[in-house]
């Protein structure tokens, strides 16, 4: 059962275009919802992440918006790059329990 | 300050064979966590440590995976022996207490292929 459902697979935007994945998820335990960027060859970094008492975190081009009664969570990129192309993976986390990881999204910014 | 470290980087074998993944944490985390990304999948957490003990391991296949972590520092992940479907990237990560933060540094992986 997966326990993060990530969407789309992929996502081809233009340069200056808006980026958006939606990530949704069922434990109401999870308290932790980091986002990751994934280049070809390197493993997953950390890029933004948000806990469930705030609504919206912005860290440069990038926002996390989180709907705690829909049990959903999104990146928006914004000004979208071509060096943003990469996948990108949300994941969920409870205290002292694993990192459970959507299937992440494949994201292409044409110049 | 240094990454998460691991070798090798790429590692091709034949089925039946052994194969073992080193890591190497960032300096000063005590918990380390062992992951298997198949293609196109996100990671999937096969052992947690903290310090020397190994505080998650239930989605570690133990009839032919095991991992060691001495002095709660490297660590050594192991395949005996290795089938088709263990070809996959493995990751390791490395954080503070998990308790207190969340935040992992993932290694840049070692890719296995089987054949």
């Amino acid at each position: 059962q997966q326990q993060v459902k990530q969407s789309p697979q992929s996502l081809i935007v233009q340069k200056g275009g808006i980026s958006i994945i939606n990530c949704a998820y069922e434990n109401t335990a999870f308290d932790y919802f980091p986002w990751y960027q994934q280049f070809p060859g390197k493993g997953p970094a950390l890029l933004i992440a948000i806990r469930p008492d705030v609504s919206e975190k912005k860290e440069g081009r990038f926002t996390i918006s989180f709907n705690k009664s829909a049990k959903q969570f999104s990146l928006h990129i914004m000004d979208s790059q071509p060096g943003d192309s990469a996948t990108y993976f949300c994941a969920a986390a409870a205290p002292g329990n694993q990192f459970y990881f959507g299937t992440g999204t494949s994201l292409t910014v044409i110049p | 300050e240094a990454g998460v470290v691991q070798s090798p980087r790429y590692k091709i074998i034949e089925k039946k064979q052994p194969v073992a993944f080193w890591c190497n944490p960032i300096s000063g985390h005590n918990t380390l966590y062992w992951y298997r990304q198949n293609l196109g999948q996100g990671p999937e957490l096969l052992i947690r440590y903290e310090n020397e003990e190994a505080v998650d391991d239930s989605q570690l296949p133990k009839d032919r995976f095991s991992a060691e972590r001495l002095k709660g520092v490297d660590s050594t992940l192991k395949i005996q022996p290795a089938e088709l479907g263990d070809s996959a990237v493995y990751l390791c990560a490395s954080s503070l207490e998990p308790a207190v933060a969340y935040e992992q540094y993932f290694g840049p992986g070692t890719r296995l292929t089987v054949t």
